[in-house]
């Protein structure tokens, strides 16, 4: 079966590390995309990118890296910098043109140790 | 710049009762519309999309919405609500591309 697979399920991380979020689709999609979400709220776009070796900055891009080398993956770090990582992450992929529906992975909930 | 409101943050229903979710956007030219489900702990199911044409669409687990660009509005609607139904529901718009903007989302309890 296609889909979107995000691992790990659960992460912690400790002061001052950085840790990076697996996401692989296998649906041949182009374009792929990370989301934060926090308790209670929508969805808040972190990075995206269109076509291989190339990604934009989403609405809350700071403390945040990627790199798309391959087509089927997106990873995310979480760097040190992001003070306040603390979420559930999210990652879509899609066909490109206009009006094409994301499909979505189950998520990876990060926590602080 | 587009906008997707969903007015209801929380909404409780008995179960086989109707259901209605509201979804109000904000978008220049023809929307492109959709609505999600989110169980918790788990990525976003897509429910339901419309492009153009005919104004009601039909989605999964027996979902519906209706498109009324008079009031700016794609309501999600369901005559009998199951158990199962629990969740979270976004509502979202694409804009330039391929981008979403989502609505913050309806958490639907269902009494039995």
């Amino acid at each position: 079966d296609g889909g979107i697979t995000q691992s790990p399920k659960y992460l912690f991380r400790k002061e001052g590390q950085n840790v990076t979020l697996s996401c692989e689709q296998n649906l041949n999609h182009d374009a792929m995309y990370w989301y934060r979400q926090d308790p209670g709220q929508g969805l808040r776009l972190i990075y995206y990118s269109q076509i291989v070796n190339d990604f934009q900055k989403g609405d809350i891009a700071e403390g945040y890296s990627v790199s798309r080398e391959k087509k089927e993956s997106f990873p995310l770090t979480v760097t040190s910098a992001q003070k306040n990582p603390t979420a559930f992450y999210l990652c879509a992929s899609s066909q490109t043109g206009g009006g094409q529906p994301q499909h979505f992975g189950d998520g990876t909930r990060l926590s602080i140790l | 710049a587009q906008s997707v409101t969903q007015p209801d943050i929380h909404i409780t229903v008995s179960e086989g009762a109707s259901l209605e979710l509201r979804c109000n956007y904000s978008y220049g030219a023809t929307p492109y519309l959709f609505w999600y489900v989110q169980s918790p702990g788990q990525g976003l199911q897509l429910l339901l999309k419309y492009f153009s044409g005919d104004t009601l669409v039909q989605g999964i687990k027996g979902f519906e919405a209706e498109f009324k660009r008079s009031q700016s509005s794609f309501n999600l609607r369901k005559p009998s609500v199951h158990w199962s139904d629990a969740a979270e529901y976004f509502c979202a718009v694409n804009n330039a591309g391929n981008m979403l903007t989502f609505g913050g989302g309806t958490r639907l309890m269902v009494k039995p």
